[in-house]
């Protein structure tokens, strides 16, 4: 099956820098890769996904940029705020007509944001 | 609709006892995913349901183990003779899918299972 690394498992950054957040994936049929933010005691939300035909993504302060043939994709957070402090999951899928698998996670990234 | 709604939130139990847990996905979503998250980790995948076919389980669900789909909407997670490994958030999503794919991957709020 799949396996999905991620790195760093803990990152402090100061209020208004970039954090960014990578992971690997071994499943070179996996084509689906979404960012999921859980903060404490709360459901995994999806803050932003990328499939296989596009490199980069971009949603305000937040861009996802996948590389298929290195089989890794990161998160970039830019003007960091303390309210994302939280912990981040990358995950990824493989999702065809014939049947979608599983997500398969992570490990998470705790995103500490210092004002 | 709100979303995915999961009861209860909280349930302690005590080793050896049986607990169930339900799952309400978005109305309109067809599968319907269970996981497992200890503290510090990611969820892990356990069992899956296409409408009321149960696709796919995970190595992790042990016999102890067994999920529901009836009618293709809600789902129950029943484990016995509960172990206080068992202990970890349950969490529920459900997603919709087509001929494009698998989209609107929802997570409920989760159930926090204790074993004492």
């Amino acid at each position: 099956g799949e396996n999905v690394e991620q790195h760093p498992s803990t990152l402090s950054v100061q209020e208004g820098d970039s954090a960014v957040i990578k992971c690997t994936y071994s499943d070179s049929a996996s084509n689906y890769f979404p960012w999921y933010k859980q903060e404490l005691g709360k459901r995994p939300q999806l803050i932003i996904d990328i499939r296989s035909n596009v490199g980069e993504k971009k949603d305000q302060r937040i861009a996802v940029t996948l590389n298929k043939t290195a089989k890794h994709f990161s998160l970039h957070i830019t003007e960091t705020q303390p309210e994302d402090s939280a912990v981040y999951f990358c995950a990824a899928q493989t999702s065809d007509q014939t049947g979608a698998n599983n997500l398969f996670f992570g490990t998470g990234t705790r995103l500490t944001v210092i004002p | 609709d709100t979303g995915v709604s999961q009861n209860p939130r909280h349930k302690i139990t005590k080793r050896g006892q049986n607990v169930t847990f339900r799952c309400d996905p978005i109305s309109e979503h067809n599968r319907l995913y269970w996981y497992r998250q200890t503290l510090g980790q990611g969820p892990e995948f356990l069992t899956y349901f296409q409408n009321e076919a149960q696709l796919e389980k995970s190595r992790l669900l042990s016999d102890r183990f067994s999920a529901e789909r009836p009618k293709g909407s809600f789902s129950t997670l029943e484990i016995q003779r509960t172990e206080q490994g068992d202990s970890a958030m349950y969490l529920c999503a459900s997603s919709l899918f087509g001929l494009g794919g698998d989209y609107g991957y929802t997570f409920g709020s989760g159930t926090r299972l204790t074993v004492v």
